[in-house]
C-alpha cells in the first residue's frame, strides 16, 4: 500500500510569509503528528491529530497550526515564518493502536531565508 | 515529562565491529519503546520495537531489550555492515498516546 506522502519535498520562503505543508497518510489511518528536524533541537514534537481533533501539542508558538480533515490528509501552517523556522519537518502517520509503528514521510525540507 | 536521553556520537566503526548504542529514558507509567533509523534523505523507518518490560525487539541482526529497572533500551547489533550507515533515534510513546518523543539521535558510520 502506499507510504505517507508529503508534499512538497522542498520549499524556500522569506522571513514574514506563511507556509503551508501537506500530509496525505496511509490509508486507514486516522492519526496524524507532526515533528520538527533541526540539527541543533533534534526531534520536536508539534502536534498530533486523529479524526479530525487535535489530541496534543507541543511547545511551539501560536505560530504553528495545524488541521485534519475527514479524509484523513493534515495540513501544518506557519505564519510569519522566521529565520529558526528553516527545518525538515516530517509527518508520520499511525493506525489504530497506539503502541504500534508511526509511519513517517519523506519529509518537507523549508528555507527561510 | 518524558524524555530519551541517548549517546550522541558521532560513532565510526570497521565493518563486522559489535554496536552498543546507549538509551535511557524518563516516563511516567509503561511506555513503549522504539529504535528508528533515518538514511541521508529519507524520513525515519521503524526498527524495532519493545511494548512491556522484558521483551526483545528484533530486526536486521538489531536487538533491544525493555529494561524497567534500569529504564534502559540499549540497540545492538553483533557484526555491522556498511549499510547500517545512518543516524539511529531512541524513542518512546506514552501509554495510550500516539506522541513520540525522541532521543537526539547517534549518527553511525561504518568503513569497510
Amino acid at each position: 500500500k502506499a507510504g505517507v506522502t508529503q508534499t512538497p519535498r522542498y520549499l524556500i520562503k522569506t522571513r514574514g510569509q506563511q507556509v503551508t505543508l501537506s500530509c496525505s497518510p496511509i490509508s486507514g489511518h486516522r492519526s496524524v503528528s507532526w515533528y520538527q528536524q533541526t540539527p541543533g533541537q533534534g526531534l520536536q514534537f508539534l502536534f498530533e491529530y486523529f479524526s479530525e481533533t487535535q489530541r496534543n501539542k507541543g511547545n511551539f508558538p501560536g505560530r504553528f497550526s495545524g488541521r485534519q480533515f475527514s479524509n484523513s490528509r493534515s495540513e501544518m501552517n506557519v505564519s510569519t515564518l522566521e529565520l529558526g523556522d528553516s527545518a525538515l519537518y516530517l509527518c508520520a502517520s499511525s493506525g489504530k493502536d497506539w503502541n504500534t509503528e508511526a509511519f513517517f514521510g519523506q519529509g518537507t525540507r523549508l528555507t527561510v531565508v | 515529562g518524558n524524555s530519551v536521553t541517548q549517546m550522541e556520537g558521532p560513532v565510526t566503526l570497521s565493518e563486522e565491529a559489535f554496536l552498543t548504542i546507549n538509551c535511557t529514558y524518563t516516563a511516567t507509567g509503561y511506555p513503549s519503546l522504539f529504535w528508528y533509523v533515518q538514511y541521508p534523505g529519507e524520513g525515519l523507518q521503524l526498527l524495532l520495537k519493545a511494548t512491556k518490560a522484558d521483551d526483545k525487539g528484533s530486526n536486521k541482526g538489531f536487538e533491544a531489550t525493555y529494561r524497567k529497572e534500569t529504564t534502559s533500551f540499549h540497540l545492538e547489533k553483533g557484526s555491522v555492515q556498511v549499510s547500517d550507515s545512518a543516524v539511529y533515534f531512541c524513542a518512546l510513546s506514552g501509554a495510550g498516546s500516539y506522541q513520540l518523543t525522541f532521543g537526539k539521535g547517534t549518527k553511525l558510520s561504518v568503513i569497510p
